[in-house]
């Protein structure tokens, strides 16, 4: 099973700054890597898959990069409706599908 | 507009069986993989499983002995059962479209609002 690790577990940011999040992969997973976006009481939203590509209607703030083993997620100018818990995913190698612990992200 | 909503139970004793239906509107269950996700707080988001139209399946080896996806194309829905429950499987329960007719895509882009499942005598 591969084993993705987020960091850091909280990242604060003050409004329009970058957030810079990372995802690490126990093994290689190429460019199959997803990043979701939660908010409380709802469900995770797609942001990014094949690692780079912005999924519909996603504003073009959020860029995600790398590949293999290292990945990173960018929200160049936050803003407070980007407050919420960011996941990433592999989908490379396969059973299970592995999410990573999550970034909290919060508003300075 | 693709909605997915998931229904069941919110209370479950140990050993019995969990089973919740996930309904789809606005869309065809038709050719796409339609999956179950859970979360909880110790565990964070969990891959369950997935089936396609055609009833193909994959389950999550850590939970294969225990899982079974089924799918009704009929109705639209398709459903998940998780015998043997524990406190473990305490967990909000998400369905999850693939977006990517006949393709496994492996990412998921339409969810469910989620079912809170709490297993307890």
């Amino acid at each position: 099973e591969i084993v993705m690790t987020q960091s850091p577990a909280t990242l604060s940011v003050s409004p329009g700054e970058r957030a810079t999040l990372s995802c690490r992969a126990s093994h290689y997973v190429s460019s199959n890597l997803a990043w979701y976006q939660q908010k409380p009481g709802q469900s995770p939203r797609l942001l990014i898959y094949r690692a780079s590509t912005r999924a519909a209607g996603i504003p073009a703030r959020f860029s995600g990069s790398g590949s293999g083993t290292e990945f990173t997620l960018t929200i160049s100018s936050l803003q407070s409706a980007d407050s919420a818990v960011y996941y990433c995913q592999q989908y490379n190698e396969w059973p299970p599908l592995t999410f990573g612990g999550g970034t909290k992200v919060e508003i300075k | 507009q693709v909605q997915l909503q998931e229904s069941g139970p919110g209370l479950v004793k140990p050993s019995d069986t969990l089973s919740l239906t996930c309904t789809l509107s606005g869309g065809s269950i038709s050719g796409y993989y339609w999956s179950w996700i859970r979360q909880s707080p110790g565990k964070g988001l969990e891959w369950i499983g997935f089936i396609h139209y055609s009833g193909n399946t994959f389950y999550n080896p850590s939970l294969k002995s225990r899982v079974s996806i089924s799918i009704d194309a009929s109705k639209n829905h398709f459903s998940l059962n998780l015998a043997s429950v524990t406190a473990a499987d305490t967990a909000v329960y998400f369905c999850a479209r693939s977006p990517d007719s006949d393709v496994w895509s492996g990412y998921y882009d339409y969810w469910g609002q989620g079912t809170l499942v709490t297993v307890s005598s």
